[in-house]
């Protein structure tokens, strides 16, 4: 079936640092790709999507590349704010399956002052 | 708007309870599913709703039961609760049929613990 890996936890950062969080996937075909934020104590929050190949995705300094070739979807951001720190999903999804999302296992992101 | 709202924030649960997590959105939204985030594993889908009165299960429904009688509101039943229940589960909803790439709202979760 469907499944996502991205880079375990955690990860600590000084502010200001360069992040990348690593995201691949195993899917038939070419699936829409979608990272989500948690922050302590909420629910998730779509942070970007991309919905086909060499699309990128941005939202508050974030981006990310659909990669096909490499089945990859890492997300990056230049320079990180201690109110960055939450935990980061990376997930896939299928029109044809009903748009039903398929999550990795999460990374969470410590930012220190 | 609330968005999506859940009840309770927080429960304990003795080993063959039962209970009902509630999940209530005022977007409209036809689409709600029900998800459990347990450490390292994601959040992994357990249930979900196309419009009011269509349920179908997802990739872990054994042991919850839902019904979707009203647009608004989708509830999840644990019959007899199983110490492997112990999870967060987040309620989500997103407008469009199966087939709607919109964006999912998630609450803000139900923190349960089976002893």
């Amino acid at each position: 079936g469907d499944s996502v890996t991205q880079m375990e936890g955690p990860v600590t950062l000084s502010e200001e640092a360069f992040l990348t969080i690593n995201c691949t996937y195993t899917a038939t075909g070419y699936p829409s790709l979608f990272w989500y934020v948690q922050y302590p104590g909420e629910g998730l929050q779509l942070l970007l999507k991309a919905t086909k190949a060499d699309d990128k995705g941005s939202n508050k300094g974030f981006e990310a590349t659909y990669r096909k070739e490499t089945t990859s979807f890492h997300l990056e951001k230049g320079s990180v704010q201690v109110s960055d720190s939450a935990v980061y999903f990376c997930a896939l999804s299928f029109r044809a399956a009903g748009n039903k999302l398929t999550f990795g296992g999460g990374t969470r992101v410590l930012v220190k002052p | 708007n609330a968005g999506v709202t859940q009840t309770p924030k927080f429960q304990v649960l003795k080993t063959g309870q039962s209970m009902t997590l509630q999940c209530a959105q005022d977007m409209n939204h036809e689409y709600m599913s029900w998800y459990r985030q347990d450490p390292g594993m994601g959040l992994r889908l357990i249930h979900y709703s196309v419009g009011a009165g269509i349920t179908d299960q997802g990739e872990v429904p054994n042991g919850y039961n839902v019904s979707r009688s009203t647009t608004e509101d989708f509830p999840l039943r644990l019959l007899s609760a199983a110490p492997s229940q112990t999870s967060v589960y987040f309620c989500a909803s997103r407008n469009g049929g199966a087939g709607s790439t919109d964006t999912q709202y998630f609450g803000p979760g139900t923190r349960l613990t089976v002893l």
